[in-house]
């Protein structure tokens, strides 16, 4: 089955720096990749995804590139804010075939300090 | 009801107990999911279901059971707690159509502690 690698797995940053987290995945039939953030005591939510047709997707601060030959994919943060502070998730979706299910990281704990 | 529900919230049970978690959503979903999130740890999917009266096995499915009776309610159930079990438990759905996979939205999870 898939399988998906995130790094690193924690990350400290200052504010108004940049942060890059990486994923890898290992099933090349995979056709979707989102990421979600989790804010402590909070739920998963998805901040931007981008499917497999497409090599990068912007949203304000937040951007996605992926590579799908090297089968990998990041996420890059920029300007980042005290709020930025959060867990980050990126996950690797397999079709029918394979269940119509995400694989996720393990998961990048970020910390902007002030 | 709005979005993706979750009962009960926490829960603290004794070892051996059989306990249900439930998952409503009203956003005629066809797909759920059940993930278990350990601290400090990521999201492991337990359940799946594509469709009402299917389910799947995740990559943590053993002691869990699932059913998925109607399209809204994916009703968790472990047949005899064990501490292992120990966990914030995270229900999802989605809208799978063919094979254009859409944003999985998240429950506000049950916090679950076996004694």
């Amino acid at each position: 089955g898939e399988n998906v690698e995130q790094h690193p797995s924690t990350l400290s940053v200052q504010e108004g720096d940049s942060a890059v987290i990486k994923c890898t995945y290992s099933d090349s039939a995979s056709n979707y990749f989102p990421w979600y953030k989790q804010e402590l005591g909070k739920r998963p939510q998805l901040i931007i995804d981008i499917r497999s047709n497409v090599g990068e997707k912007k949203d304000q601060r937040i951007a996605v590139t992926l590579n799908k030959t090297a089968k990998h994919f990041s996420l890059h943060i920029t300007e980042t804010q005290p709020e930025d502070s959060a867990v980050y998730f990126c996950a690797a979706h397999v079709g029918k075939a394979a269940g119509n299910k995400l694989t996720f990281g393990g998961g990048t704990r970020v910390l902007v300090k002030p | 009801i709005a979005g993706i529900t979750q009962a009960p919230t926490s829960q603290i049970l004794a070892a051996g107990r059989r306990m249900t978690l439930r998952c409503t959503q009203d956003m005629r979903h066809n797909a759920m999911y059940w993930y278990r999130q350990d601290l400090g740890l990521g999201l492991r999917l337990i359940h799946y279901s594509n469709t009402a009266g299917t389910t799947g096995k995740g990559e943590v499915p053993d002691g869990y059971s699932v059913s998925r009776a109607n399209t809204d309610d994916f009703p968790l159930t472990l047949a005899s707690a064990v501490p292992s079990q120990t966990s914030v438990y995270f229900c999802a759905s989605s809208d799978v159509f063919r094979d254009k996979y859409n944003e999985q939205f998240f429950g506000p999870g049950t916090r679950l502690t076996v004694l």
